[in-house]
């Protein structure tokens, strides 16, 4: 089965613009997470979409957002650009369902922020 | 709410010295414990996880851990080190009832170093 897929995988962007990151998961997985990877935090989930709907969110602002669509695909956005928002955005997958569940990381999508 | 402290953000270990990375952990109910491994500019990879059942988990590339539950950890090891396991590793936990199952809540990492 192919892995985890993001695209894309660098962008840059300026202050005050908006971003859409996309992930598309493992085939027959229904379960998308979002993680902000920087190096003063480390790994921070941001939230998880199953079934086209948030069932988990992290403490993230409400710029941070996402959406699931019906073949399971991801997407997540941030609005409002901060320089602290910089970091790899790192997708994962699963089945979602089934205790317990393994996650599985795509590459992740480097956002630099300037 | 659960944590994951890891000992030590870098290790250094000489090439077929064994590998000992620590990981300690808190939850509020019996946890789902992972180990991934980092490569530079990768995503992250599933070394191995500990579910229920068996203390000793075998994982990829002869890395093993070991569930305590006395002593809240999962410390990772390698019997002998090679040059590719160069990377930084992180601990992770889930709480495995309902919803928190599906979120994954990691250690700072550890950066290991293997010299020649």
């Amino acid at each position: 089965k192919a892995g985890v897929t993001q695209t894309p995988r660098y962008l840059i962007k300026t202050r005050g613009q908006q971003v859409t990151l996309s992930c598309s998961p493992i085939s027959g997985h229904r379960s998308v997470s979002w993680y902000q990877q920087t190096p003063g935090q480390g790994l921070q989930f941001l939230f998880e979409y199953f079934s086209e709907t948030q069932r988990n969110k992290g403490n993230f602002p409400g710029r941070f957002s996402g959406r699931q669509f019906s073949n399971s695909r991801s997407e997540m956005n941030v609005s409002t650009l901060e320089l602290g928002d910089s970091a790899l955005y790192l997708c994962a997958s699963s089945t979602g369902q089934g205790i317990p569940d393994t996650q599985y990381f795509g590459p992740g999508t480097r956002l630099t922020v300037l | 709410a659960q944590s994951v402290t890891q000992l030590g953000s870098h290790v250094s270990v000489s090439e077929g010295a064994l590998v000992l990375l620590r990981c300690n952990y808190s939850s509020s109910v019996p946890p789902y414990l992972f180990w991934y491994v980092q490569y530079p500019n990768q995503g992250l990879q599933l070394l191995l996880k500990y579910t229920t059942g068996a203390t000793l988990v075998k994982g990829i590339n002869g890395f093993e851990a070991e569930f305590k539950k006395s002593e809240t950890s999962f410390h990772l090891t390698k019997p002998s080190a090679h040059m590719s396991d160069a990377a930084e590793y992180f601990c992770a936990v889930s709480e495995g009832s309902g919803g928190s199952n599906y979120k994954l809540t990691f250690g700072k990492g550890t950066l290991l170093t293997v010299n020649p």
